[in-house]
């Protein structure tokens, strides 16, 4: 059973267009983050989200922690080919527990 | 700042083989972690490290599968023996604090 569930697992859409993806869990978690994968590289870290309810912006890219804290979802407006990529949330549980990954979503933006 | 080192970026290896996997975390990071990449399963954590201390293995498949730190700038990860259901990409992480993860390259695995 994957802790963290990402949907959708494919994405693929025209430049210029918007998207949601989402990263779901029971569990409620102490902070999430929030993680970019290219091919042939290790995932770089987007943002952290820690407190429930908050907004973060980064660019054209909205990150949104759910208000009980279970539940996250990443926004991108106006999509561009250079956002293609694998998209990964992660959530730490409690205090210095290890962070667990979901799936990914794997997001390809057509020029 | 080189980031986190992982060595080799690819092994390809026959089924039995040992395999030792390498990494050099970020100066100053005092947490070092190991996970495994592949598209069924995604990134499951393996072992993680506190200040070169294995603090949880459990994420070890089996007794295959080794990890030491015997200092803050070096972990290795090894497998021996090494089976094809092993073939992954393997990554390493650091990190300092509550400050998120760097992750380097990673390293290919291939067992035949």
């Amino acid at each position: 059973t994957q802790l963290l569930e990402q949907s959708p697992q494919f994405l693929s859409i025209q430049e210029g267009e918007n998207l949601t993806v989402y990263c779901n869990s029971s569990s409620v978690f102490s902070s999430l983050q929030w993680y970019r994968q290219e091919p042939g590289e290790g995932p770089v870290l987007l943002v952290t989200v820690v407190t429930g309810g908050e907004v973060k912006k980064l660019k054209r890219l909205t990150f949104q922690f759910g208000d009980a804290r279970k539940d996250s979802s990443l926004h991108i407006t106006a999509a561009q080919p250079g956002d293609t990529g694998l998209y990964l949330c992660a959530g730490i549980e409690t205090g210095n527990t290890p962070l667990v990954f979901g799936k990914g979503t794997r997001l390809s933006v057509i020029a | 700042d080189a980031g986190v080192i992982q060595s080799p970026r690819h092994e390809v290896t026959e089924m039995g083989q040992e395999v030792t996997l390498r990494c050099k975390p970020i100066s100053g990071h005092n947490s070092l972690f190991w996970y495994r990449q592949t598209m069924m399963r995604g990134l499951e954590l393996l072992i993680y490290f506190n200040n070169n201390v294995p603090i949880d293995d459990s994420g070890m498949p089996e007794d295959r599968f080794s990890a030491k730190m015997p200092n803050a700038s070096f972990s290795t990860l090894k497998i021996q023996p090494s089976e094809p259901r092993d073939s992954a990409v393997y990554f390493c992480a650091s990190r300092v604090g509550d400050y998120g993860y760097t992750f380097g390259s990673g390293t290919r695995l291939t067992v035949v």
